[in-house]
């Protein structure tokens, strides 16, 4: 199956402090990749959909301003958490398809603690 | 209502054991499902897709009911190892985005 690396795996950050995930596809072309967050004991929420070369989708309640997603090749996509707060603390999980309607792969995942 | 709906369990069963999730969805345009399995504070894994006519690996089966909306997986012959969160996942729409239920925990014990 395809590869979809995330980094980093763990990050403690600062209060007020900004944060970069960075998911990559390893052996194939993503003009669309998925950013999800899940909380414990919760499903993964998708929280926008990267496109390459245009802006994000971001989904209701999820400020754009506030995570800035970032897709500038087929093969990079970047979540930046901005002035992190506790309540940010999660698990942050990208994904990524060969084909649209097919299989996701999906990242390791980033746990970010916000102190 | 939820468009994709899970009994979030857990189930609690012994090995042997023969153990069933259904996974509901509200979007009868939905295109294509898949069951994930994802280990506690682990990324989820694909470990089946469904299809129309029903498909089986091993000892797990997936079947797809298109009139009730529903998809199921049943799990033969419980392994200790098969105890995690069983996700269920549905392509809708134009735009084919993925979309989770909230998984069902399954607790297989000796």
């Amino acid at each position: 199956g395809a590869v979809v690396s995330q980094h980093p795996s763990r990050v403690i950050c600062k209060s007020g402090t900004s944060v970069k995930i960075e998911c990559r596809s390893l052996d194939f072309q993503a003009t669309t990749m998925f950013w999800y967050r899940q909380f414990p004991k919760q499903s993964l929420m998708l929280m926008a959909t990267s496109n390459e070369g245009s802006k994000a989708t971001y989904e209701q309640g999820v400020e754009k301003d506030k995570f800035l997603i970032n897709h500038a090749s087929l093969t990079l996509s970047t979540l930046t958490v901005t002035s992190a707060h506790p309540e940010d603390s999660s698990f942050y999980i990208c994904s990524a398809d060969l084909a649209p309607n097919t299989e996701a792969f999906f990242g390791q995942g980033t746990r970010l603690t916000v102190v | 209502r939820k468009e994709v709906e899970q009994d979030p369990g857990p189930f609690n069963v012994p090995e042997g054991a023969t153990v069933a999730f259904n996974c509901t969805y509200s979007n009868s345009a939905s295109q294509s499902f898949f069951w994930y399995r994802q280990d506690c504070r682990k990324e989820p894994k694909l470990l089946m897709s469904v299809y129309s006519s029903g498909n089986e690996d091993g000892r797990f089966t997936a079947q797809l009911n298109r009139a009730s909306q529903y998809i199921s997986l049943l799990i033969r012959d419980s392994k200790l190892s098969d105890s995690a969160t069983y996700l269920c996942v549905v392509n809708s729409g134009g735009s084919y985005i993925p979309t989770f239920g909230r998984g069902t925990s399954l607790i297989v014990h000796p």
